[in-house]
């Protein structure tokens, strides 16, 4: 299993593009979520999925869109990118009964300039 | 608003010592997970610890729980330099979301 994929794992944006930040995942997970690193922030969550055609916002939600058309994917979009969105981004999966324990992809670096 | 708090910020230690980081939380909690995050990877699961827990052990990581106090440790015994990393306490409190602190930078020196 490859677990969590994150691409790409780099990105340099300019002010008001947009671009998508793709996840995917092979354990079968209903739960997925996204969430944002900055220093000295820990992570915290833009948006997540219950399951295919179900999301809810976060704790940060403002400035991003997300979809679940399938159990696997669960792109993140950037709708105009800011410098405030420069930071480090984390895709998750879980299972409803695993107890709450989550598995991450990579990350993907993303800096707005 | 964050829901863990870890302390010290970040810690140094020699090679062989025992490493020991702490997490408080403000409400109350089902679970509270520890992870690690080595430089530019993501956060990998340690040890998850139920709220009717009050020590749980997996191989060279002891995990204590106090509950009255809203507090966690996390010790690592025998530090290794491969042991060096970010450690994050996460608490879940029932529902979906899973809040993590802002972790403990760790350095073992060799």
């Amino acid at each position: 299993n490859a677990g969590v994929t994150q691409t790409p794992k780099f990105q340099v944006l300019k002010t008001g593009q947009s671009m998508t930040l793709q996840c995917a995942q092979d354990m079968n997970h209903e739960y997925m979520s996204w969430y944002r690193q900055d220093p000295g922030m820990g992570l915290r969550l833009i948006h997540y999925s219950v399951g295919a055609g179900i999301t809810d916002q976060g704790e940060v939600p403002n400035g991003y869109n997300v979809s679940r058309s399938t159990t696997e994917d669960f792109p993140l979009r950037l709708l105009s990118a800011a410098p405030s969105q420069t930071s480090v981004y984390f895709c998750a999966s879980r299972s409803p009964t695993g107890g709450g324990i989550q598995y991450f992809g990579a990350g993907t670096r993303l800096s707005v300039l | 608003s964050q829901q863990g708090e870890e302390d010290p910020q970040a810690l140094s230690i020699q090679e062989g010592e025992n490493a020991t980081m702490n997490c408080s939380y403000k409400t109350s909690i089902n679970n509270l997970q520890w992870y690690r995050q080595n430089s530019g990877r993501g956060l990998v699961h340690l040890i998850l610890i139920r709220s009717n827990e009050r020590e749980k052990h997996s191989g060279r990581l002891r995990v204590t729980l106090d509950t009255s106090k809203k507090s966690s440790s996390l010790l690592i015994t025998a530090s290794r330099a491969a042991d060096t990393a970010s450690y994050f306490c996460a608490t879940g409190t029932g529902g979906f979301k899973t809040i993590f602190g802002a972790g403990t930078r760790l350095f073992v020196k060799a």
